[in-house]
C-alpha cells in the first residue's frame, strides 16, 4: 500500500491563482480531512468527509473548496489563492472503529506570493 | 482558554534522562486522548493512545487525568532519535472523529 499520497510537494502562486491540491490513499479510509500547519498554530482542521459524497467543515474552510466523489480521492482547491494562505497542507485519512489512528500524508508546501 | 494546551519547549535533554510532557484540555466531554510525534519537516504519526487507566509502550508513559482535564507523556532512557516535536490531540464528543490538536512540544535529545 501507498497510504496517504499529495501532490504536488511544494508549489508557488501568485495572489488570485487558483489550484488544486491532491490526495489519495488506498486503505479503503471512509474518513478523509485537510488540515493546515502554521509555525505557532498547530495543525487545524479545514474540511474533512466521512465517505464518498458528504463532506462538511472544519475551524478553517474559508478559501477552500472540496469534493469526495470516490474513496480514494479528496482534493482541495484553493479559488482565489491569498498570502494568508501560505502553509504547509496536510491530508490524512482514517478508517472508522480503529481508534481514529490518523494516517497523514506527507504535506504540500504552498507558498503565495 | 484555549481547547488543548501545550508547553512549547523545546526541552532540552541529555541522553538517558527522562522527561515529561503534560497538556491540559478545556473540553470535559472530550473523549479519546493521543500523542502524535512529529519530525522536523514531516508528517504526525501516532505514538500512542492515551487510556483511562493509563498505559505504557517501551519507554513511553501516557497517562489520562480527567478530574484535573491534563494527559502526560513521559519519556525514559531518552535517546538522540527521540528529537523530534510532540502533539497532544484530543477528541471531543461521542462519535466524534474531528481532531483537535496542540501546538506541540519540541523534544532535542543532546549526546
Amino acid at each position: 500500500n501507498a497510504g496517504v499520497t499529495q501532490t504536488p510537494k511544494f508549489q508557488v502562486l501568485k495572489t488570485g491563482q487558483s489550484m488544486t491540491l491532491q490526495c489519495a490513499q488506498d486503505m479503503n479510509h471512509e474518513y478523509m480531512s485537510w488540515y493546515r500547519q502554521d509555525p505557532g498554530m498547530g495543525l487545524r482542521l479545514i474540511h474533512y468527509s466521512v465517505g464518498a459524497g458528504i463532506t462538511d467543515q472544519g475551524e478553517v474552510p474559508n478559501g477552500y473548496n472540496v469534493s469526495r466523489s470516490t474513496t480514494e480521492d479528496f482534493p482541495l482547491r484553493l479559488l482565489s489563492a491569498a498570502p494568508s494562505q501560505t502553509s504547509v497542507y496536510f491530508c490524512a485519512s482514517s478508517p472508522f472503529g480503529r481508534n481514529n489512528e490518523q494516517f497523514f500524508g506527507p504535506g504540500t508546501r504552498l507558498t503565495v506570493l | 482558554r484555549k481547547e488543548v494546551e501545550q508547553d512549547p519547549g523545546p526541552f532540552n535533554v541529555p541522553e538517558g534522562a527522562t522527561v515529561a510532557f503534560n497538556c491540559t484540555y478545556s473540553n470535559s466531554a472530550s473523549q479519546s486522548f493521543f500523542w502524535y510525534r512529529q519530525d522536523c519537516r514531516k508528517e504526525p504519526k501516532l505514538l500512542m493512545s492515551v487510556y483511562s487507566s493509563g498505559n505504557e509502550d517501551g519507554r513511553f508513559t501516557a497517562q489520562l487525568n480527567r478530574a484535573s482535564q491534563y494527559i502526560s507523556l513521559l519519556i525514559r532512557d531518552s535517546k538522540l532519535s527521540d528529537s523530534a516535536t510532540y502533539l497532544c490531540v484530543v477528541i471531543s464528543g461521542a462519535g466524534s472523529y474531528q481532531l483537535t490538536f496542540g501546538k506541540g512540544t519540541k523534544l532535542s535529545v543532546i549526546p
